[in-house]
């Protein structure tokens, strides 16, 4: 079945260590989207690529860093240098061109500080 | 970009219509409504979108007013599985063919048996 697979599902932070988050899609999507999403909140845009070796800031791009080396994937890398990383974090994807298509997300990474 | 209102809560009985209205009065003439439910602890589950005609598909439907300011969703059978928080949504657009989803608050359907 085609979807997005994000993983780890659940992952620990220690202080000053810089995790990455996988997402891998088989839909043959060209944009991709990372979003964050805080407890009773709405989602907040990240980072998005449009197309591969490709990327945009979004609202709070602030302590992450993307890259875009294949099509299928698109990883998020978590600094040190953010300092409120408790979060669930969200990837989604759509075809590029197709302006009206829906985004499909993934089923999220809930990242804890240790 | 349109900003949308929904109601914090609604229940509705197992086997009955659940109607969730969503008003979006500043939406534009190109902007599109998209539906989006999220069960606690997974990714957002896209249900339906729509421009101004009223949309059906196999989970719900899509009911646009004329003016195009609110919109309502239906699910015409709701079970327990549909328990969920569910977004409206007036997408923002980010430029050639791209968007960001701006989630609110939402709407928490609570089925009942």
């Amino acid at each position: 079945d085609g979807g997005i697979t994000q993983s780890p599902k659940y992952l620990f932070r220690k202080e000053g260590q810089n995790v990455t988050l996988s997402c891998e899609q088989n839909l043959n999507h060209d944009a991709m989207y990372w979003y964050r999403q805080d407890p009773g909140q709405g989602l907040r845009l990240i980072y998005y690529s449009q197309i591969v070796n490709d990327f945009q800031k979004g609202d709070i791009a602030e302590g992450y860093s993307v890259s875009r080396e294949k099509k299928e994937s698109f990883p998020l890398t978590v600094t040190s240098a953010q300092k409120n990383p408790t979060a669930f974090y969200l990837c989604a994807s759509k075809p590029r061109w197709l302006g009206n298509q829906p985004q499909h997300f993934g089923d999220g990474t809930r990242l804890s500080i240790l | 970009d349109a900003k949308t209102t929904q109601p914090p809560s609604m229940d509705c009985a197992e086997g009955r219509a659940a109607n969730l209205p969503c008003n979006h009065s500043t939406i534009s003439g190109n902007e599109y409504v998209y539906w989006y439910r999220q069960i606690h602890s997974q990714g957002p589950q896209y249900i339906i979108h729509g421009l101004k005609n009223n949309e059906t598909n196999e989970m719900a439907s899509l009911i646009i007013t004329e003016d195009r300011k609110s919109s309502t969703l239906i699910l015409p059978h709701a079970t327990l599985r549909d328990t969920a928080v569910y977004y409206c949504i007036v997408r923002a657009s980010l430029g050639a063919g791209s968007y960001q989803l701006t989630f609110g608050k939402g709407t928490k359907l609570s089925v009942i048996p």
